[in-house]
């Protein structure tokens, strides 16, 4: 079963830019969760979505959206962009997203903001 | 609020000893769920182990085991036998969900950076 794909890799924007991050779960898994991996604030969650719908929401801006699509495939996109996104971006697919069930992480986009 | 904290942000062990990482969790949840995620050059996160909150016994997956103290919210990871693929960040999480299953998010640690040396 393929593991859970995230594109691009790699992403070099300027400030006030937009950027969309996309990523593809493991195929059946309907949780998405999204991570900002930086190596002052370490790993934050941003939100997470099932069944394309928000469940839930980390302490961001509103600049940070997302959204699932009914595949499961998942979308995120920052708005307005700021040096202090640079960041490395983690999705996290799980079955259904329960206490119970495994996260397993994609191996991240990394965004670069100048 | 949920927080986990990882006092060593840096260790190195020799290739083939056993090294422990350490781990304290702040919550007033009874039930919950850690885990230790290993994150290596490549950057893909791994899941290494995972501790139920309610069950006594400590967790062990091969060379990894954890010593989970549940009264002083302590959650520490020993690898035995260190190889050079052990090599890492390593990322001590907690995560609570309740029954609503509205709150199932994954809080870190800032990660302790594991050498081995050969």
């Amino acid at each position: 079963k393929a593991g859970v794909t995230q594109t691009p890799r790699y992403l070099i924007k300027t400030r006030g830019q937009q950027v969309t991050l996309s990523c593809s779960p493991i195929s059946g898994h309907r949780s998405v969760s999204w991570y900002q991996q930086t190596p002052g604030q370490g790993l934050q969650f941003l939100f997470e979505y099932f069944s394309e719908t928000q469940r839930n929401k980390g302490n961001f801006p509103g600049r940070f959206s997302g959204r699932q699509f009914s595949n499961s495939r998942s979308e995120m996109n920052v708005s307005t962009l700021e040096l202090g996104d640079s960041a490395l971006y983690l999705c996290a697919s799980s079955l259904l997203g329960t206490v119970y069930n495994e996260q397993f992480f994609g191996p991240g986009t990394r965004l670069t903001v100048l | 609020a949920q927080t986990v904290t990882q006092s060593q942000p840096e260790m190195s062990v020799q290739e083939a000893e056993t090294v422990t990482l350490s781990c304290t969790y702040d919550t007033s949840e009874s039930d919950y769920y850690l885990f230790w995620y290993k994150q290596p050059p490549s950057r893909q996160m791994i899941l290494v182990i995972r501790q139920e909150a309610y069950k006594q016994q400590n967790a062990t997956e091969n060379r990894f085991s954890v010593n989970f103290q549940k009264a002083a919210k302590s959650f520490s990871l020993k690898i035995s036998d260190s190889q050079l693929g052990d090599a890492a960040m390593y990322f001590c999480a907690y995560k609570y969900g309740d029954s609503g299953g509205s709150n199932y998010k994954l809080t870190f640690g800032k990660g302790t950076l594991l050498t081995v040396n050969p």
